[in-house]
């Protein structure tokens, strides 16, 4: 069954670097999904992607946020400047059409030091 | 805005308990309802949906109705497993192609033999 794929698994960096968190979501979806899970914490929606553009975004998606879709295959979630706050389990999903379920990769933990 | 509710965890369980977890959301319109779990260090699965009043999802033994009147999708199984051993979120999605699933705050289960 195919499945949404996220590199790296686990990503450290320290404060103020840049990251690139990877996904490649499944080859016939055509929405796109970010969300983060901060430990033991609800699961926050953070943007949405679709026809190659941003659909909606939440108040955690600032400017320290941007996703793109480069090459029709990936679909990263960049963070410019991180923070210490922005550690979190960061979890990819992509669905096929209206009324299909989301289906989500295995997520990339994000340490920040 | 739209939001979903549900019991505070964590529950423990003896094998073959019969296990509710409620779950009652706010939304305008019809949104479709999820159960998403998440087993220990892995990412979302699809447990199971409904997408229009009095539908009801079954996954594994899992099964959940949509009630309209009393905007509740709770969670029932009639015996539990260690397996089940995860921690399980509802879910809503409102009626927009590309919208979002908005997940409530989990609630672990633990099943003990």
């Amino acid at each position: 069954e195919p499945e949404v794929t996220q590199t790296p698994s686990h990503q450290v960096t320290q404060m103020g670097q840049e990251v690139i968190l990877r996904c490649v979501p499944i080859s016939n979806h055509l929405y796109f999904y970010w969300y983060r899970q901060i430990l033991g914490q609800k699961v926050e929606f953070l943007v949405s992607f679709y026809n190659n553009e941003i659909s909606e975004k939440s108040e955690i998606f600032d400017d320290q946020f941007s996703v793109e879709r480069p090459d029709g295959s990936n679909f990263t979630l960049k963070i410019r400047s991180t923070k210490l706050e922005d550690s979190a389990m960061y979890f990819c999903a992509s669905k096929k059409g209206i009324d299909s379920p989301l289906h989500f990769g295995n997520g990339t933990r994000l340490t920040v030091t | 805005g739209n939001s979903v509710t549900q019991m505070e965890g964590p529950v423990t369980l003896s094998e073959e308990a019969f296990l509710t977890i409620n779950c009652t959301y706010t939304a305008t319109g019809y949104p479709s309802l999820f159960w998403y779990v998440q087993y220990p260090g892995e990412g979302l699965q699809l447990l199971l949906k409904a997408t229009k009043a009095d539908d009801k999802g079954s996954n594994k033994g899992f099964e959940a109705t949509y009630r309209k009147e009393t905007t509740s999708f709770h969670l029932e199984k009639g015996s539990v497993q260690v397996s089940d051993s995860a921690v399980y979120f509802c879910a809503l999605s409102g009626v927009a192609s590309y919208d979002k699933v908005i997940f409530g705050p989990g609630t672990s289960l633990s099943v003990i033999p």
